[in-house]
């Protein structure tokens, strides 16, 4: 059974700082993986997703590493702004549906 | 593109009482739905998985009796919680993807039901 953990569960950091969030996972057989963010009370946006074969993907500020073998995701934010606060949840899809594994997520705080 | 809307955005019902949740793709078409819950400071939790035109793969310890899931067009999927009770109030999530496994899951906002 997959298991996902994202650890801490809170991060506080000073505005402008550069901040990388972890996520592992148990078993390497994924599909793909994906970070996505949660404001509280509301639904998930996705952020990044990367495919098994894939290592890494960037979209603006943000950038998703996947070490399939390790277990392992970052997701790396550059320039934090207090606007990036929210719970950023990691997920990965295994099985034929490709059917998402949530990480209990890390929320994040930018402080002014 | 790629919205996934839920409609009711709340409810709140009395115990005993059933509740129909809608999740709609406006954009494209979802060969796939997913339902998820997600309880206060907990992670979200895949409760079934649904396919178009066929039966809901429910994952286990969630009861099918009670939590009926309907995928009967490409882009409407409901999830209607039988006879509620206090414990199930939850926020409850739906997903939404085109036929490739490979593909991105899109979230609806979600819908809190609070039951009495």
């Amino acid at each position: 059974k997959q298991e996902v953990t994202q650890i801490p569960a809170a991060l506080s950091v000073p505005e402008g700082e550069n901040l990388v969030l972890n996520c592992s996972f148990t078993d390497s057989a994924i599909y793909n993986l994906q970070w996505f963010r949660q404001d509280p009370g509301k639904g998930l946006t996705s952020l990044l997703l990367i495919q098994s074969s894939q290592r890494e993907q960037t979209s603006g500020r943000l950038n998703a590493s996947l070490d399939k073998s390790s277990g392992r995701s970052t997701l790396y934010i550059a320039a934090s702004q207090p606007g990036d606060s929210a719970t950023y949840l990691c997920a990965v899809g295994t099985g034929a549906n490709s059917k998402l594994t949530f990480g209990k997520g890390i929320t994040l705080s930018v402080r002014p | 593109g790629a919205v996934v809307s839920q409609h009711p955005s709340w409810v709140i019902c009395k115990s005993g009482t059933s509740v129909k949740i809608e999740c709609r793709s406006l954009d494209f078409q979802a060969t796939t739905m997913f339902w998820y819950r997600q309880f206060p400071k907990q992670s979200l939790m895949l409760m079934a998985t649904s396919n178009e035109g066929s039966k809901a793969t429910y994952e286990q310890g969630v009861e099918k009796d009670k939590f009926l899931i309907n995928h009967a067009s490409l882009t409407l999927s409901t999830l209607t919680v039988t006879s509620a009770h206090p414990e199930d109030s939850s926020f409850y999530i739906c997903s939404a993807r085109t036929g490739l496994a490979k593909e991105t899951q899109y979230f609806g906002p979600g819908t809190r039901l609070l039951v009495l």
